[in-house]
């Protein structure tokens, strides 16, 4: 099991730009989430796939933002025209469908530091 | 809608203090608590977590306890390393009707600072 990835690490851009980030779980886990976290805050909930089917948006996820997931495998999250306040660390997450509705631990990737200049 | 308020930092210790980091929740549901480490450069760690009230999470020597009647769940540690200095966040997963996704939600992070 290697864990979650994403790539890039990190990603400098100038304003207007679009960027993709790419996001592999762990093998054989559904579920895969999304978060963004900005400095000195906590994670904040994007979007949330179960296998390939995109289930849950936040209200943070506006139109210039869109993530997929096909064949339910990585995931990849795109941001068109970007704007300095897209700078953030955005993270991918994974975890397995549970049993009996309980809930399961969520697996975080090492995340993608975006910079809007 | 649910929230995750935990206590400002940051919080300097000297090696072998007692730690807590208090953190209270509010939620519509019946959640499962968490508390999840960031170290220096790294990604964030499940550190434990507590599925039901009165339940207990332990691992590597911090202990949080699910408290429903004072929703909380308060992180503690009787002697803290030089080692333990990270961020630490306090979280709740809470089953949202009909997409059955359990997202979190974090408190703001407390950053600990242990000095020999």
């Amino acid at each position: 099991d290697t864990g979650v990835s994403q790539n890039p690490r990190h990603k400098i851009t100038k304003r207007g730009q679009n960027v993709t980030f790419r996001c592999d779980p762990i093998s054989e886990h559904n579920r895969l989430y999304w978060y963004r976290q900005t400095l000195g805050q906590g994670p904040e909930f994007l979007t949330y796939f179960q296998n390939e089917a995109q289930l849950e948006k936040s209200r943070l996820l506006s139109d210039r933002f869109s993530a997929e997931r096909p064949k339910g495998s990585f995931s990849t999250l795109e941001i068109q025209r970007t704007e300095q306040g897209d700078s953030a660390m955005y993270l991918c997450a994974s975890s397995p469908v549970g049993s009996g509705g309980t809930t399961d631990t969520q697996y975080f990737g090492p995340g993608t530091r975006l910079t809007v200049l | 809608g649910d929230s995750v308020t935990q206590m400002e930092g940051p919080v300097t210790l000297s090696e072998e203090a007692f730690l807590t980091i208090n953190c209270t929740y509010t939620a519509t549901g019946y959640p499962s608590l968490f508390w999840y480490v960031q170290y220096p450069g790294e990604g964030l760690q499940l550190l434990l977590k507590a599925t039901k009230a009165d339940d207990k999470g332990s691992n590597k020597g911090f202990e949080a306890t699910y408290r429903k009647e004072t929703t909380s769940f308060h992180l503690e540690k009787g002697s803290v390393q030089v080692s333990d200095s990270a961020v630490y966040f306090c979280a709740l997963s809470d089953l949202y009707s009909g997409a059955g996704s359990y997202q979190l939600t974090f408190g703001k992070g407390t950053k600990l600072s242990v000095i020999p």
